[in-house]
């Protein structure tokens, strides 16, 4: 089945600074790639998601991009808030399988 | 309030009990997932309908683990003569179309073991 590895599992920035985390996945039919953001004892949220065909995807701060042959996909934060400090969950799926595979999560801490 | 809704929040049993909690999807999607996180950990796909079908069940799923969604609406999950491992956040999500689409989840119930 697929396995999402993700790293790092925690990431310090000051506020202002660029965050990158980066995610790599096993199943080369995976098309769908959501990040998601959790905060202390909240649901997960959708803060964005590309598909195979497209490389990169920017929305305001945040961008994801995506290199297929590789199979692995990156979650940039630009311009940081310490609003933004959460866990970040990548995610994969694919076709006929609906279901999401998650990464283990990364502890983002914005420093004011 | 729109969202997914789960029930209860907070549940806290003896080993040996059974525990159902319930999940009420956004209205229009068809499709309900439940997961599994522990701490410091993502979510672990449970199990998946599409409607009123179950069509995908994970190797977690031991035969203790049982999922309705009858009439295709809300959905309950049971957990028979629970163990201490069973000890964690069951998130349910939903999505709507034929295409991945964003699942939406609920607040989770966290389960506790004792």
């Amino acid at each position: 089945g697929e396995n999402v590895e993700q790293h790092p599992s925690t990431l310090s920035v000051q506020e202002g600074d660029s965050a990158v985390i980066k995610c790599t996945y096993s199943d080369s039919a995976s098309n769908y790639f959501p990040w998601y953001k959790q905060e202390l004892g909240k649901r997960p949220q959708l803060i964005i998601d590309i598909r195979s065909n497209v490389g990169e995807k920017k929305d305001q701060r945040i961008a994801v991009t995506l290199n297929k042959t590789a199979k692995h996909f990156s979650l940039h934060i630009t311009e940081t808030q310490p609003e933004d400090s959460a866990v970040y969950f990548c995610a994969a799926s694919k076709a006929g399988r609906r279901a999401l595979t998650f990464g283990s999560g990364t502890r983002l801490q914005v420093q004011p | 309030d729109t969202g997914v809704s789960q029930n209860p929040r907070h549940k806290i049993t003896k080993r040996g009990q059974n525990v159902t909690f319930r999940c009420d999807p956004i209205s229009e999607h068809n499709r309900l997932y439940w997961y599994r996180q522990t701490l410091g950990q993502g979510p672990e796909f449970l199990t998946y309908f599409q409607n009123e079908a179950q069509l995908e069940k994970s190797r977690l799923l031991s035969d203790r683990f049982s999922a309705e969604r009858p009439k295709g609406s809300f959905s309950t999950l049971e957990i028979q003569r629970t163990e201490q491992g069973d000890s964690a956040m069951y998130l349910c999500a939903s999505s709507f179309g034929d295409v991945n689409t964003e699942a939406f989840f609920g607040q989770g119930t966290r389960l506790t073991v004792v």
